[in-house]
């Protein structure tokens, strides 16, 4: 099935310590984004791809970072985690084509911990 | 900045009560969109209503937009054990760019009680 696939699901890292998490889609979708999640809490969008167009949110912070290599992967990056950065990360991708109705396709989510 | 005000936020309920949660804007969205989301997993996509007015049924799940399109009701009838997890409800901006950025709301976190 064509689905948003993140790896890991679970990270622990270290204050400090840089960590990278993945995800892959199989529905070659255009957008592809990355959002923020604290217990319970809706998500926070920290940017996302159109294509090759990054897209940066106003509020997310330096230490942020991501990559887009190609259609099917996208990376996050979290150069110095703090123990604030401590959250779900999820990943979505839309087509892009449908305008307001283009639905976003969620990933299970990488659970950070720093430790 | 749109912002979307989702209540209640906590919502504890025995089986087979029903039960509705709001979501509440000042602001126009193109589209609404209603998410399930169970501990450790990814938001699932309910439904979305793109017209004011629209009512979608979803077996025991009615969703509705409001005439403004600035605000959006989900009722649950009879609830059930495994209808428990966080409901986000997630607005499509209007005017905005040809794809689906979101402005999601705070939440709802429901537990039904066998």
């Amino acid at each position: 099935d064509a689905m948003v696939i993140q790896n890991p699901r679970y990270q622990v890292t270290q204050f400090g310590k840089p960590v990278t998490l993945s995800c892959s889609q199989t529905l070659n979708h255009n957008v592809m984004y990355w959002y923020q999640q604290k217990s319970s809490q809706a998500p926070k969008l920290l940017f996302h791809y159109y294509d090759k167009d990054f897209n940066n949110e106003a509020d997310t912070p330096d230490n942020f970072q991501s990559r887009r290599p190609n259609t099917s992967f996208c990376f996050l990056d979290i150069r110095s985690p703090g123990l604030g950065d401590a959250a779900m990360y999820l990943c979505a991708t839309s087509s892009g084509t449908s305008g307001f109705t283009d639905t976003q396709y969620f990933g299970p989510g990488t659970r950070l911990t720093v430790l | 900045t749109q912002l979307l005000e989702q209540s209640p936020q906590f919502l504890s309920i025995q089986e087979g009560e029903n039960l509705t949660v709001y979501c509440n804007s000042s602001s126009v969205f193109s589209s609404l969109q209603w998410y399930r989301q169970e501990p450790g997993e990814g938001p699932v996509l309910l439904v979305t209503v793109v017209t004011g007015g629209e009512v979608k049924k979803l077996k025991r799940l009615t969703f509705q937009f409001g005439d403004a399109r600035k605000d959006s009701s989900l009722h649950i009838t009879a609830a059930q054990t495994g209808d428990t997890g966080l409901y986000l409800c997630a607005g499509g901006e209007a005017g905005g760019t040809s794809y689906g950025k979101l402005t999601f709301g705070q939440g709802t976190i429901l537990t039904v009680h066998p």
